[in-house]
């Protein structure tokens, strides 16, 4: 069966610092990778999606994410963290080629300090 | 603009009154589906549709049913709500997907039930 991990709960970080948030996954087959964002009393909001080619995706707001076959993780970057980058954080993952729909993680709550 | 809307965003209710949450997409969107969102588990799927009158059941359906009559509209019904089903609901619809996979969804604002 996939499944995501996101190992950390809580990330803080000092604004202007760059972030990461990270995810691992466990899928069969080639991956399909989404970051989505959520703002409190928000629906979640899509950043990012792996399916295929360059390893390094980037996204909305100024946001990346690298895909490591090896070590099957798909972190989420920023070089330089605002504030206003607060949110809870889901990375998702669903098997491409196959029937099996999306599993997302459990969040990681990102506070980005003043 | 571009949404996804659900009523009611705030519902308390009690147990085994039936109650419908209404979702809908001004985007002309194929597929559509429910999430729950409980602390510490993420986001689970419980229903999912295709299309209109195609549905099917995603992680956690025990206790729920859908219906899709209309492209725009996708209702989520508990026709005996319990305690355990006490939880923040999202709908969200997508015009790309791979195999049973959204490939890119746009989520509703939630819906805040409480069943007591």
């Amino acid at each position: 069966a996939q499944s995501v991990a996101q190992p950390e709960d809580q990330v803080n970080v000092a604004e202007g610092n760059p972030l990461t948030v990270k995810c691992t996954y466990s899928v069969s087959g080639n991956p399909y990778l989404f970051w989505y964002v959520q703002y409190p009393n928000r629906g979640l909001q899509f950043l990012l999606k792996y399916i295929t080619g360059d390893n390094l995706v980037k996204g909305s707001y100024g946001f990346e994410a690298e895909f490591n076959k090896s070590q099957t993780s798909f972190h989420l970057k920023k070089p330089s963290a605002l504030v206003s980058d607060s949110a809870l954080y889901f990375c998702a993952v669903s098997p491409s080629g196959s029937a099996r729909q999306l599993t997302f993680g459990s969040g990681t709550q990102l506070t980005v300090l003043p | 603009e571009a949404q996804v809307t659900q009523n009611p965003r705030y519902l308390i209710t009690v147990t085994g009154k039936k109650l419908t949450v209404t979702c809908s997409q001004n985007m002309n969107h194929e597929y559509m589906s429910w999430y729950r969102q409980d602390p510490g588990l993420g986001l689970r799927q419980i229903y999912y549709s295709m299309n209109v009158e195609v549905t099917d059941k995603g992680d956690v359906p025990e206790g729920y049913k859908v219906s899709r009559k209309e492209k725009r509209n996708f209702p989520l019904i508990l026709e005996s709500p319990s305690p355990n089903q006490t939880s923040l609901y999202f709908c969200a619809s997508s015009s790309r997907w791979s195999g049973r996979a959204p490939l890119e969804q746009y989520f509703g604002p939630g819906t805040r039930l409480t069943v007591t």
